[in-house]
């Protein structure tokens, strides 16, 4: 069974602070995805990144960037210069294969919100 | 980037009654996926939407409590019938997107409130 474990439930930082959202998985797949999702308090679920299990590659994109160590199970992300707009929960994500192609479903954490104060 | 029209994008029911949410892909996709979201927590998958055939519930829902539809690639319903209060939640689709299908984009989501 797959398992994402986002062990921070809540963080409060400062304005222009940096702040690292942890995130944990388990899969007994050699290929699986993981992703990062934004929520705002609008509710819609923004996606951010997609990581393949074979490139473990960091990725920077902008503000933005990821960590992934297959070593630790790990895909945590970093927010470099907080802005009160970066206030969300924030998701990770899994998934694996299914047999037959490429379709799939999605494991989640329970989330991480992310307060950022003025 | 993905569009995923979802509707209503929000409704207050009274117990007893069913809604059916829409979602529109802008264009085809085998599968699609609805969720839940209840409040403060993360998100269950409910079924996977197959085209031509019924479709796959997890553990602890059933095809009497949320019967999906599949008419085409492009488009599903979810519906949630006989509410009761514990049935509030975001209800959200997603269809597999991008090369390999592999990016999961959603819907903006279906907040529902039973009273």
């Amino acid at each position: 069974a797959q398992k994402v474990t986002q062990a921070q439930t809540e963080i409060s930082v400062v304005e222009k602070e940096d702040v690292t959202l942890d995130c944990v998985y388990e899969t007994r797949d050699t290929t699986y995805y993981l992703f990062w999702y934004k929520q705002p308090p609008s509710g819609e679920l923004v996606f951010l990144i997609r990581r393949n299990s074979f490139d473990e590659q960091n990725e920077i994109s902008g503000r933005y960037s990821w960590n992934f160590q297959k070593s630790t199970s790990s895909f945590n992300f970093t927010i470099t210069a907080s802005q009160v707009v970066d206030s969300a929960v924030y998701f990770c994500a899994l998934t694996g294969l299914l047999k037959g192609g490429s379709n799939y479903k999605l494991t989640f954490g329970k989330g991480t919100l992310l307060t950022v104060n003025p | 980037s993905a569009v995923i029209s979802q509707k209503p994008s929000r409704d207050i029911c009274q117990r007893g009654t069913s809604l059916t949410i829409q979602c529109q892909v802008d264009s085809q996709v085998t599968m699609m996926f609805w969720y839940r979201q209840q409040p403060g927590q993360s998100l269950t998958l409910i079924a996977t939407a197959n085209q031509g055939s019924e479709a796959t519930y997890e553990s602890g829902f059933v095809i009497d409590k949320f019967p999906i539809s599949r008419p085409n690639l492009t488009f599903s319903t979810l519906t949630v019938s006989n509410m009761s209060p514990e049935d509030s939640s975001i209800y959200l689709c997603s269809a597999p997107r991008g090369q390999g299908n592999t990016e999961a984009f959603f819907g903006q989501g279906t907040r529902l409130t039973v009273v």
